[in-house]
C-alpha cells in the first residue's frame, strides 16, 4: 500500500499569504489528487491529474510535483480556504489518501 | 446535474451485515469510464478508500477489507451497493459514494453509520 505523508499536519495563514501543502508518497505515483473539505460537509475535488484545476475552482489554487513528492499551493489566502485538504493517489491498488493538513486563517 | 445520494441503516449491531445504497442522477455508470467508488471516514479521521465499480461492472476492492466487501449496481445503472459483513466499532463512519472520471469529482452527503451493541 502506497502511504501518503502530508505537511504541515496543521498550519494558519493570513489572508493574501501563500500556502503550499506537501504530500509525500511511500513509493512513486503517476498522479496526484487534492481536495478540500470544509467542517461537515463532503470532500471537494481541487486539483486532478497533480496540477489540472477542477472545474468551477479558484485559479488561485494549483498543483505540482512528480514521482514520490506533491504540492498544492494556494497563491493568496482567502477565509474561504479554511478547511482541511487531503492529497489521493491511485497509481496502485488500494487508492489511498493522505492524512490531512487542516488549514486555518490567522 | 449530476448528484448522489447515500442511504443506510444508521446504527446497526457489532457482527451484522451492513448495507449502504447509493442513489445517483445526471449520469449514467454505463458510459464508457465511468466509476463509483465507496469511501468512509471515521469521525476526526482521514479518508479511507473501500471498493468500486465501473461501468464495464468490474470491481475493486481495498485488500484490507476484502474479504468483508462486496460492491455491486443494479440493471438500471442509478445504483450501487455495498454490504459491509460482520462489522464492529471500527466500522462506524461517515460512508460517501463517489463518482470518479478524473479524481471524485462528486461525492453524495454522506451517510452516518454507528455499530454498537
Amino acid at each position: 500500500e502506497i502511504v501518503l505523508t502530508q505537511s504541515p499536519t496543521t498550519t494558519a495563514a493570513s489572508p493574501g499569504e501563500k500556502v503550499t501543502i506537501t504530500c509525500l508518497a511511500s513509493s512513486s505515483v503517476s498522479n496526484m489528487y487534492w481536495y478540500q473539505q470544509k467542517s461537515g460537509a463532503s470532500p471537494k475535488l481541487l486539483i486532478y491529474s497533480t496540477s489540472s484545476l477542477a472545474s468551477g475552482v479558484p485559479d488561485r489554487f494549483s498543483g505540482s510535483g512528480s514521482g514520490t513528492s506533491y504540492s498544492l499551493t494556494i497563491n493568496t489566502m482567502e477565509a474561504e480556504d479554511a478547511a482541511t485538504y487531503y492529497c489521493q493517489q491511485w497509481s496502485s491498488n488500494p487508492l489511498t489518501f493522505g492524512s490531512g493538513t487542516k488549514l486555518e486563517i490567522k | 446535474q449530476v448528484t448522489l445520494k447515500e442511504s443506510g441503516p444508521g446504527m446497526l449491531q457489532p457482527s451484522k451485515t451492513l448495507s449502504l445504497t447509493c442513489s445517483f442522477s445526471g449520469f449514467s455508470l454505463s458510459t464508457s469510464g465511468m466509476v463509483v467508488s465507496w469511501i468512509r471516514q471515521p469521525s476526526g479521521k482521514s479518508l479511507e478508500w473501500l471498493a468500486a465499480i465501473d461501468w464495464d461492472g468490474d470491481k475493486y476492492y481495498n485488500p484490507s477489507l476484502k474479504s468483508r466487501l462486496t460492491v455491486s449496481k443494479d440493471t438500471s445503472n442509478t445504483q450501487v451497493f455495498l454490504k459491509i459483513t460482520s462489522v464492529d466499532i471500527a466500522d462506524t463512519a461517515t460512508y460517501y459514494c463517489a463518482r470518479a472520471t478524473e479524481g471524485f469529482d462528486y461525492w453524495g452527503q454522506g451517510v452516518m453509520v454507528t455499530v454498537s451493541s
